[in-house]
This record gives C-alpha cells, structure tokens and sequence, in this order.
C-alpha cells in the first residue's frame, strides 16, 4: 500500500467553478503535511502547509482529519492559471525532514 | 538568489556510463536531497544530507552515490547506468524548521536522464 494517495485526475473544471480533492496517509505518526503545486515537467512548489484546524489561502482552502487520516484541498473560483499536478506531501515524526509525496493530482482548468 | 540550480538539464547516457548530476543551493540551507521522478508517480528520495560531511539514505538508493564536502553543493554520482534509471532527477534543499525538522523544501528544475 503506498503511503500516500491521490486521485490522479484529470479533474476537469470550468473556469469559476470549485473543486475538491482528497489524499490519504497511511502511517498514522505523521505529523507535518503539505500541498505542492507542480506545473508540466517544472520542479514543485510549495502550494500551502495544511494546519490541523484548517487553514486558506486566498482562493485555496486545506483540511486535515487526523481520525479519517486524509487532507483535502479546495479551489473556489478556479483560474486558467491553476492547471496544474496538486501533489499532496506528508512528513512523519520518524523521519527527519523527508517527505513521503504522492503521485499527484492533475486539475485542468478549462475557459 | 538563485536558489536551487541544476546541471545538466538533459542527458542521455548509454547503458553502462557514469555521470555526475549537479546541484548548487545559495540559501545557507543545512538540509539538501536528491529525488527521482517517474511518470505517473511520486517524488522517491534517493539520497539526503543534513550537513557538510553528512549524508544517508533515502528510499530508493542502490545505483547512486553521493557526497556532501560544503554546504552549498551536493552531486548525485550515477555508475553504471541501466536503464531503470531514466527519470526525472530533482535537487532540493531546505533549512531545520521550528519543530527541528525540514521546513519547506526549495526545489531544483530538474535533470531529465534517459539511458538508452
């Protein structure tokens, strides 16, 4: 079982709309998480920490449910800009500052 | 700033060729690592180092080699390459966060290696 996963999409969203996505854990020390944003063969970009009440960004809204062991990340009124691979990250109290990522979630946003 | 910079940014080797794969951070950064990025899946950790001198390893390390004499630069030595070893290549750095932990992790733009 891999210890991070994400829908992988595409997630095909008109431009304004709002979408949502998830992406589970499996280690249940995990302590850190994170959402990356990763455009077509570019390096990632940290998108936004995920905090345990919830946290936003301007247009981007993070969750994390410690019991369910899943984070979710919101776009509302989504932009052409936001296409992109949303990878979700975890980083876990037994490993020092290495991050387990997912595969990735592609949205594309569409005029 | 330059922040994280890699070199080269294509290569192709053939099978059985060695090479170095550069990457160069001007953050001060203590923590810097190497992934590898397959299609359709997620960033693997080859190796890491949490200092000059300091290094261990990640996930998925057998192939590779590396080495940690300053601060600012951390080479990712291939020998022998096979052709498993075609992906996308990624330095990143970062420095301890509050908790002592890595905190947000600068990446590289990536070397894209194929070996034929």
């Amino acid at each position: 079982r891999k210890e991070v996963e994400q829908d992988p999409g595409p997630f095909n969203v008109p431009e304004g709309a709002t979408v949502a996505f998830n992406c589970t854990y499996s280690n249940s020390a995990s302590q850190s998480f994170f959402w990356y944003r990763q455009d077509c063969r570019k390096e990632p970009k940290l998108l936004m920490s995920v905090y345990s009440s919830g946290n936003e960004d301007g247009r981007f809204t993070a969750q994390l449910n410690r019991a369910s062991q899943y984070i979710s990340l919101l776009i509302r009124d989504s932009k052409l800009s936001d296409s992109a691979t949303y990878l979700c990250v975890v980083m876990t109290t037994d490993s020092w500052g290495k991050l387990q990522f997912g595969a990735g979630t592609q949205v594309v946003v569409t005029p | 700033n330059a922040g994280v910079t890699q070199t080269p940014k294509f290569r192709i080797l053939k099978i059985g060729q060695s090479m170095t794969l550069q990457c160069t951070q001007d953050m001060n950064h203590n923590y810097m690592y190497w992934y590898r990025q397959d299609p359709g899946m997620g960033l693997k950790l080859i190796y890491y180092s949490v200092g000059a001198g300091i290094t261990d390893k990640g996930e998925v390390p057998n192939g590779y080699n590396v080495s940690r004499s300053t601060t600012e630069d951390f080479p990712l030595r291939l020998e022998l390459a096979a052709p498993s070893q075609t992906s996308v290549y990624f330095c990143a750095s970062s420095r301890p966060g509050a908790s002592g932990r890595g905190d947000t992790q600068y990446f590289g733009p990536g070397t894209r290696l194929t070996v034929l």
